[in-house]
C-alpha cells in the first residue's frame, strides 16, 4: 500500500511564476491536508479538502494560493506569481473519512530565486 | 483556541541516556494528540497518538507518551536513546491540527 506521494520532491521558480505542487493520497482517504513549514518553524496548516470541496481554508494566504482535490487525480496546490516569502516545504497530508489520523507525504521543497 | 507548546527546542542527550520531550496543549474538550518524527529533509512518520482510554500510550521504535488532563501534557518517553532517533519531533493536537514548533534532538556517542 503506497504512501502518500507528492511531487516534484523539489521545485525552483523564479519571482513572478506560478508553482504547482501535487499530492496523490494513499489508497482509500477521502481528505487531504496542505501544510507549510518555514526553515527552523514547525507546520502550518493550510487548507483541508474532500474530494471536490474545501473544507477549511483559513490558514490559506488571501491571495495568489489556491487548492483544489478533484473527483479524479491528484490533490494541487497552486502559487501564482510566487514571491521569495513562498520558498519552503510544503507538505501534503491524508486520512480516511472519519478519522482524526493523517498521514504525511514527503514534502515538495520550493525555492524561489 | 487551540494551541500545542514545545517548550524545548533543541535537547542533546548520550546514546543510552533516557529521554523526555515535553509537550502542553490547549483544547476546549478532550484531545486527540499525537506524536511525529522528521527526520532531515522527509516527511512526517507518526511514533504514536492519544484518542482516548489508557493514558498510557506506545508508539514504534520504543517510544511512549503519557496523557496528563490535570497538567495538560502530552511528554514523550524513550528509556534508552539510540543515534538514530536524532531527529525533529513534533507534538500535534488534532481538530484543525496544530502542531508544535518542534524540538530537535541530537544523540551524542
Amino acid at each position: 500500500n503506497a504512501g502518500v506521494m507528492q511531487n516534484p520532491r523539489h521545485l525552483v521558480r523564479r519571482r513572478g511564476q506560478e508553482a504547482r505542487l501535487r499530492c496523490s493520497p494513499m489508497k482509500g482517504h477521502s481528505h487531504v491536508y496542505w501544510y507549510r513549514q518555514l526553515p527552523e518553524e514547525g507546520l502550518k496548516f493550510m487548507v483541508y479538502l474532500q474530494k471536490e470541496n474545501i473544507i477549511d481554508e483559513s490558514g490559506m494566504p488571501k491571495e495568489r494560493f489556491s487548492a483544489e482535490f478533484p473527483k479524479e487525480g491528484p490533490s494541487i496546490l497552486r502559487i501564482q506569481q510566487v514571491v521569495r516569502g513562498d520558498s519552503a516545504a510544503y507538505f501534503c497530508a491524508s486520512s480516511p473519512w472519519g478519522e482524526e489520523t493523517q498521514y504525511f507525504g514527503p514534502g515538495t521543497r520550493l525555492l524561489v530565486l | 483556541a487551540q494551541s500545542v507548546t514545545q517548550p524545548d527546542i533543541h535537547i542533546t542527550v548520550s546514546e543510552g541516556a533516557s529521554l523526555e520531550l515535553r509537550c502542553n496543549y490547549s483544547y476546549g474538550a478532550t484531545p486527540y494528540l499525537f506524536w511525529y518524527v522528521q527526520s532531515p529533509g522527509q516527511g512526517l512518520q507518526l511514533l504514536l497518538k492519544y484518542f482516548s482510554g489508557d493514558t498510557l500510550v506506545q508508539g514504534i521504535k520504543g517510544f511512549e507518551a503519557e496523557f496528563k488532563r490535570s497538567q495538560s501534557s502530552f511528554n514523550l518517553r524513550k528509556p534508552s536513546v539510540h543515534w538514530s532517533d536524532a531527529a525533529e519531533y513534533f507534538c500535534a493536537v488534532a481538530g484543525q491540527f496544530y502542531f508544535g514548533t518542534g524540538t530537535s534532538l541530537t544523540v551524542i556517542p
